[in-house]
């Protein structure tokens, strides 16, 4: 089982719409959850991080935490064709360690 | 102003041969990573230094030696280049605060053998 699992996709959302992706992890002991968003030949940049069970929102942007069920989502409001890139979702169980899932690449259609 | 920069961007490379890449980071960071992000986007942990000091080693083939002189660098050596060793490579540096450690990666390097 890998430590950090996402649904590779494609996923394609009509702009406009809410695009809803999820990520599974496998250690218990994990801390702090990351959502990355990668364009294509570039870096992954930070869009969010979650600690607590629960939402967090940022703008057009909400994470969503499940410690018992070892759940993170990320939900996209009004999706833009800007936001049409790779998600990652990372998971750290301490500081010198943050292990990736694989990643889902989101389209958004016009 | 590059907060995370790493050199090359580019590396081509002959089967067999040693190569470099060298990693530096801006931002006072006292943890510093190597990953391997595979055709599929798998993006891999290899190495994690806390404060020149290996703390993560994931069973990477030993042709790969991460070597850090001091908290702002971590260079990454590559013996004997191997057809799979093709791949880009991202350094990484972060900081715990808040109990929360992000990371900021360079631009990375993307390396072919043939």
């Amino acid at each position: 089982q890998k430590e950090v699992e996402q649904n590779s996709g494609p996923l394609s959302v009509p702009e406009g719409a809410i695009a809803s992706l999820n990520c599974t992890y496998s250690d218990r002991g994990s801390q702090s959850f990351f959502w990355y968003r990668q364009y294509s030949g570039k870096s992954p940049e930070l869009i969010m991080f979650i600690y607590s069970n629960g939402d967090k929102e940022d703008g057009r942007f909400t994470a969503q935490l499940n410690k018992a069920s070892q759940y993170v989502s990320l939900l996209i409001r009004d999706s833009q064709p800007s936001d049409s890139a790779t998600y990652l979702c990372a998971v750290s169980s301490s500081a010198s360690k943050i292990i990736f899932g694989s990643g889902t690449r989101l389209s958004i259609r016009p | 102003d590059t907060a995370v920069s790493q050199t090359p961007k580019y590396l081509v490379t002959q089967m067999g041969n040693d190569k470099s890449i060298k990693c530096e980071q801006n931002l006072g960071h006292d943890t510093m990573y190597w990953y391997k992000q595979d055709s599929k986007k798998f993006l891999k942990i290899m190495f994690s230094y806390n404060n020149k000091e290996l703390i993560i080693n994931e069973t990477v083939p030993n042709r790969f030696s991460p070597k850090s002189p001091d908290k702002a660098h971590l260079n990454l050596h590559i013996n004997s280049l191997e057809l799979g060793d093709s791949a880009v490579y991202f350094c990484a540096s972060s900081q715990v605060v808040n109990f929360v450690s992000e990371a900021f990666f360079g631009q990375g390097t993307r390396l072919t053998v043939v």
